[in-house]
C-alpha cells in the first residue's frame, strides 16, 4: 500500500476484555515496530520485528502483551484482559532497509480506550 | 540508558515568524542518530529532519533547521517563516547506532505543541 495502515483506528473495551490491534506495513518493509503513546507522552517502544523474527520485545509492559507477524508482513498486536491503564494510542512504524539511514513510516495510530 | 528532554510543554509563534524548539538528551555513545518529529492532529509521526552525530554541519530541510551542540548534548529545531500548516505536536528522538540485530528503536522526549498565531 500506500503507507502503513493501521486499524481499527478507535477501540473502545470494557476492563478485562481482549483487543486485537492490526498493522499493515509498507510492502517490503523489513523492519516493523509497535509504540505506546499515552495521553500527552511521546511514544514508548514495545516490540520490533525483522521480517517474521520477533528481535526485541523489551518493551511490552507485561506478560498481558503479545505480539506477532507470522509471514513477515501484517503485524498484530494482542492485549489480553485489558486494564484501564492499558488506555492508548498504539503506533505502528516500518522501514524498508536495515542500517543507518533507513526512514520509519508510521501510521495513523489504533487509540484503545479501556472503560 | 538514553532519555531525552523537551522542556517546553507548549510554544507559540506569530505566522511568518521564527520559532525554536529546544531539546537535551543523556547518552553515553560518541555515535548516534537525532530526529524532530510531527505528529499533527491525525497522529501521523511525520519526519521532520534528522542528524547523524558524526557530522559537524547542522542538517537543513528548507525552512526547517537544527542547532546541534554535540558537547552539551542540545538538539534544537529552528522553524522559519512559520505557517499555519506547522501546528502540531513536535517529538525529538534519539536512535543509537545500529545493533547486530538492525534494531532502530527511537527514544522520543515528552513533545511540544507549536500553535501558530494567525
Amino acid at each position: 500500500g500506500a503507507g502503513v495502515s493501521q486499524s481499527p483506528r478507535y477501540k473502545v473495551a470494557k476492563r478485562g476484555q481482549d483487543v486485537a490491534l492490526r498493522c499493515d506495513p509498507i510492502s517490503g518493509h523489513v523492519s516493523l515496530f509497535w509504540y505506546q503513546q499515552a495521553l500527552g507522552q511521546g511514544p514508548e517502544f514495545l516490540t520490533y520485528f525483522q521480517n517474521e523474527a520477533q528481535l526485541d520485545k523489551s518493551g511490552l509492559p507485561s506478560d498481558r502483551f503479545f505480539a506477532e507477524r507470522p509471514e513477515g508482513s501484517v503485524s498484530t498486536l494482542k492485549i489480553q484482559r485489558t486494564q484501564q491503564e492499558d488506555s492508548a494510542v498504539y503506533l505502528c512504524a516500518s522501514s524498508l532497509v536495515l542500517g543507518a539511514t533507513g526512514e520509519l513510516f508510521f501510521g495513523e495510530g489504533s487509540r484503545l480506550t479501556v472503560l | 540508558a538514553q532519555t531525552v528532554t523537551q522542556s517546553q510543554p507548549e510554544m507559540s509563534v506569530q505566522e511568518a515568524e521564527t520559532v525554536t524548539l529546544s531539546c537535551t538528551y543523556d547518552t553515553s555513545e560518541s555515535d548516534y542518530y537525532l530526529f524532530w518529529y510531527k505528529q499533527p492532529p491525525s497522529r501521523q509521526m511525520i519526519l521532520v529532519i534528522r542528524q547523524e552525530a558524526y557530522k559537524q554541519q547542522n542538517a537543513t530541510e528548507n525552512r526547517f533547521s537544527v542547532n546541534f551542540q554535540k558537547a552539551a548534548k542540545s538538539f534544537s529545531l529552528k522553524i522559519s517563516d512559520s505557517q499555519l500548516g506547522d501546528a502540531a505536536m513536535y517529538f525529538c528522538a534519539y536512535r543509537r547506532p545500529i545493533s547486530n540485530f538492525g534494531n532502530e528503536k527511537l527514544t522520543f522526549g515528552t513533545g511540544t505543541r507549536l500553535t501558530i498565531i494567525p
